[in-house]
Formats: structure tokens, C-alpha cells, sequence
């Protein structure tokens, strides 16, 4: 079946510091989606792509789509500490109404 | 407005015990869905809906029924809990189904099965 990985598991960075998750998907995505989930917390939608190579900026966020639509990235310049949570990835299985979501990339930033 | 409300917050059961999780949503979103989240992992499907009085099963379905006899419920029930089903519970809600738009989160049911 379809599935969704993303890497690094965990990433630990000094505040100020960069950070980047990929995510990749057994299968072409029509879309893929990026949530945010706060320690605690319910995961909050952040960004959907849907365009082959698209990129998006969100401040110091920046989201890009791949060529052949299997993967995706999520770089964040300058970390901050409200930046702590963990960033899933989400596509749509094809033909149904489910998605997969990635296994979700936990980032502690270090002050 | 208050989005996605997931009713209880905290719950304990013991092994064999039934419970029903009810979630509601009050922004008119046809399609429901409820994941489980286990530690350190992401979010798996459970059961879905895209409508009033329809459902269908997701990735992980065994050991749980749903109902969606209101548009703006999703009701997720245990019949015989087992430890393997301690978890958090999300519930999920959008307008236009998958990949096409935003989902929404409840805040989630914590669930122990002792």
C-alpha cells in the first residue's frame, strides 16, 4: 500500500539555526499537505501544494513540492522556539477519500 | 463557532469495557474522520465518512465501529476495548474531502485501556 515517510525522526538545533524535513511518498500525490502539531496538542494545517515543483513562503517558512510529485520539503530559516512540534506530511491515497499522513519529523529547538 | 469538539478529553478503561467517543463539528463539513496517534508515531485512519449515513473503514479498522447518523457527528465506538487500543484519538473534519482542502482537528481523547 501507499506510504508516506518523512526524515529526519527527530531533529534537536540551536535556536537561530536552520531546519529542514523531507518527506516521500511511495506513489505520485495529486497534492500534499503540511500540519504542525504542538507538544500536546492537535495537529494544525499549515500549507497544501498542489503544482510539480511548486515552492511556497510562509516567513521564515518555506514549503517546495518535487518534479514528479513523490516528494516534499518543509526548510525553516532561523529557528525559533515557538517552532518546537512535530510537521507532518499528508497525501491523498488516489481514488479515495483518506489520507496518509508521513510519520512526522519532532523538532526541539535549543535556546 | 467552535470548530471540532471531541467529547470525552480523558478517558481510562479496563480491558473488555465498551466506551463511544463522539465527535461533533459545526462548520457544515461533509467529510469526518478519526485517526489514532500512538507515541512517537503519526496519525493512522481508523474509519471515515463522506456524508450523513455513510462510513468506510481506513488503514487500521479492526476493533472499532463508527456511526455518522448526524452530518455533524462521527461517533467512534469500542465494543470490547484491548490495551492495544490506548492511544490518542484525533477526530477530523473538511468541506470538500481529500487532498482538496483543510482538515480540521478536535483536540483529541486520551484514551488508557488498562
Amino acid at each position: 500500500g501507499q506510504q508516506v515517510m518523512q526524515i529526519p525522526q527527530y531533529q534537536h538545533v540551536q535556536e537561530g539555526e536552520d531546519f529542514t524535513t523531507y518527506c516521500n511518498s511511495s506513489t505520485t500525490l495529486s497534492n500534499i499537505q503540511w500540519y504542525k502539531q504542538r507538544p500536546g496538542g492537535h495537529p494544525v494545517f499549515l500549507i497544501q501544494l498542489v503544482k510539480s515543483g511548486e515552492v511556497k513562503k510562509q516567513k521564515r517558512l518555506t514549503f517546495q513540492f518535487g518534479e514528479a510529485k513523490k516528494n516534499s520539503s518543509l526548510h525553516i530559516t532561523a529557528t525559533q522556539t515557538t517552532d518546537v512540534g512535530t510537521y507532518f506530511c499528508a497525501g491523498p491515497t488516489s481514488g479515495t477519500y483518506k489520507y496518509i499522513f508521513g510519520t512526522g519529523t519532532r523538532l526541539k529547538v535549543l535556546a | 463557532n467552535a470548530g471540532v469538539t471531541q467529547t470525552p478529553k480523558f478517558r481510562v478503561l479496563k480491558t473488555g469495557q465498551s466506551m463511544t467517543l463522539l465527535c461533533a463539528q459545526d462548520m457544515n463539513h461533509e467529510y469526518m474522520y478519526w485517526y489514532r496517534q500512538d507515541p512517537g508515531m503519526g496519525l493512522r485512519l481508523i474509519h471515515y465518512s463522506v456524508g450523513e449515513g455513510t462510513t468506510a473503514k481506513g488503514e487500521v479498522p479492526d476493533g472499532y465501529n463508527v456511526s455518522r447518523l448526524k452530518k455533524q457527528n462521527f461517533l467512534l465506538g469500542l465494543e470490547s476495548a484491548a490495551p492495544s487500543q490506548t492511544s490518542v484519538y484525533f477526530c477530523a473534519s473538511n468541506l470538500q474531502g481529500a487532498g482538496t482542502d483543510t482538515q480540521y482537528f478536535g483536540p483529541g481523547t486520551r484514551l488508557t485501556v488498562l
